[in-house]
This record gives structure tokens, C-alpha cells and sequence, in this order.
């Protein structure tokens, strides 16, 4: 079975902090992603990555970056947290392999700015 | 960028009842994919269905099953036999077929009660 794992399901942080969301999969799998999750806005792609080192925009990237080092491992980073930005945050993975085409998630992690 | 629009926010079913669950999408693609996600509880993002646009028999998984009405650009879940289980909440999603990124509605909360 793949498995995601995020580094924490729960997160509480200061506004202005630095915040690093952590995201490995095991599955040797080539394209990662990041969403939020908020109620009523379903989920939202914030960046996505295809390959080591690369990196993509999606629909709401502004006040987030990412780092993606390895194949297995894709980092969200919140440069400086605001209190909008408190939500659930979901990581998923995907292989490259035509007929593969779904995600698989982690569990999310609930952040909360105050 | 593509839309999809899940126009119940939130249902519920009667045990063994059956519940359709409506999802419509827009796209000027001719290939492409529908998911339907289920999220139970503080529990991670499963997929129930895949569909491929180019095959027009309607997927089945067991107890799940999808009405693709691809000219109408619909994309409906029935559950037969509703189980406490299947409480949760659900997501409709595309993918185009050349393209990473999944565009997902917003969700309907499903609860089954005994």
C-alpha cells in the first residue's frame, strides 16, 4: 500500500513565525502536492512538484514556497504565518505511470495561527 | 482552469437506503478523468471511483457507482446499501488527461443514519 505521512497532525503557531510542513511518501513516486482544505472551498492546490527540484504554481500559491530535495520527501513552507492562513493542509502523491492516475493523501495537518 | 460544482453542501440517508451524490464539471477537454474522494471523520482522503472520459460504460466498485453523462458534463455517485461507514465527506475531482493538476468541487458531507 503507498503511504504519505505528514510530520504533524496538529500544528499551533505564532503569526510572523516560520512554518515548515514536512510530507514523505514511499512509493518512489514523482509528482507530490500541496493543498488546503477549507469548509466550503473544497481543496485548493497551493504548489505541486513533477520531479526533484522542480516546482509549480497552482491556484493559490501567495505567502507559501516549497522544497523538494529528495524524491520522497516535499516540504511546505509558510515564510512568515498569518492568521489566514490557518486551515487543513493535505499532501498527496502520484505516479508519472499513465493509469495511475490517482492521488493518495496523507492524513493532513490542521494548522491553527494565532 | 477548470471547474467542478458539487450543489449539495450536505445530505443524509437512511441506513441500506440509497443517496446520489450530483457533481458537474466544465472543460473543454475531450480526454480526461473524474474521481470521487472520500473523507471520513479526521481520517485520511481515500478514492471510492475512477472514471476515464473515453470509456462510455459508467464505473462500478462494489456498493459505488457513477452516472457519467458526458455531453451534460455530469458526474454522479450512487451509493446502494448505505452503511454507517460510508458517513463522511465527499469530493469530486478531474484531471485532464495531458495535465497534473486535479481540480476538486467542494464537497458534500454525506451521513448515514442507523
Amino acid at each position: 500500500d503507498v503511504k504519505v505521512t505528514q510530520s504533524s497532525r496538529y500544528l499551533v503557531k505564532r503569526t510572523g513565525e516560520k512554518v515548515f510542513l514536512e510530507c514523505v511518501q514511499d512509493m518512489d513516486h514523482e509528482n507530490m502536492f500541496w493543498y488546503r482544505q477549507d469548509p466550503g472551498l473544497g481543496l485548493r492546490l497551493i504548489y505541486f512538484s513533477y520531479d526533484v527540484k522542480m516546482k509549480e504554481k497552482g491556484d493559490i500559491p501567495e505567502g507559501y514556497s516549497v522544497s523538494r530535495e529528495k524524491k520522497e520527501r516535499f516540504s511546505l513552507i509558510l515564510e512568515s504565518a498569518s492568521t489566514n492562513q490557518t486551515s487543513m493542509y493535505l499532501c498527496a502523491s502520484r505516479p508519472r505511470t499513465s493509469g495511475q492516475e490517482t492521488q493518495y493523501f496523507g492524513p493532513g495537518t490542521r494548522l491553527l495561527v494565532l | 482552469a477548470q471547474t467542478v460544482t458539487q450543489s449539495q453542501p450536505e445530505m443524509s440517508v437512511q441506513e441500506a437506503e440509497t443517496v446520489t451524490l450530483s457533481c458537474t464539471y466544465d472543460t473543454s477537454e475531450n480526454n480526461y478523468y473524474l474521481f470521487w474522494y472520500k473523507q471520513p471523520p479526521s481520517r485520511q482522503m481515500i478514492l471510492v471511483i475512477r472514471q476515464e472520459a473515453y470509456k462510455q460504460q459508467n464505473a462500478t466498485e462494489n456498493r459505488f457507482s457513477v452516472n457519467f453523462q458526458k455531453a451534460a458534463k455530469s458526474f454522479s455517485l450512487k451509493i446502494s446499501d448505505s452503511q454507517l461507514g460510508d458517513t463522511a465527506m465527499y469530493f469530486c475531482a478531474f484531471m485532464g488527461h495531458t495535465g497534473n493538476q486535479f481540480y476538486f468541487g467542494t464537497g458534500t458531507s454525506l451521513t448515514v443514519i442507523p
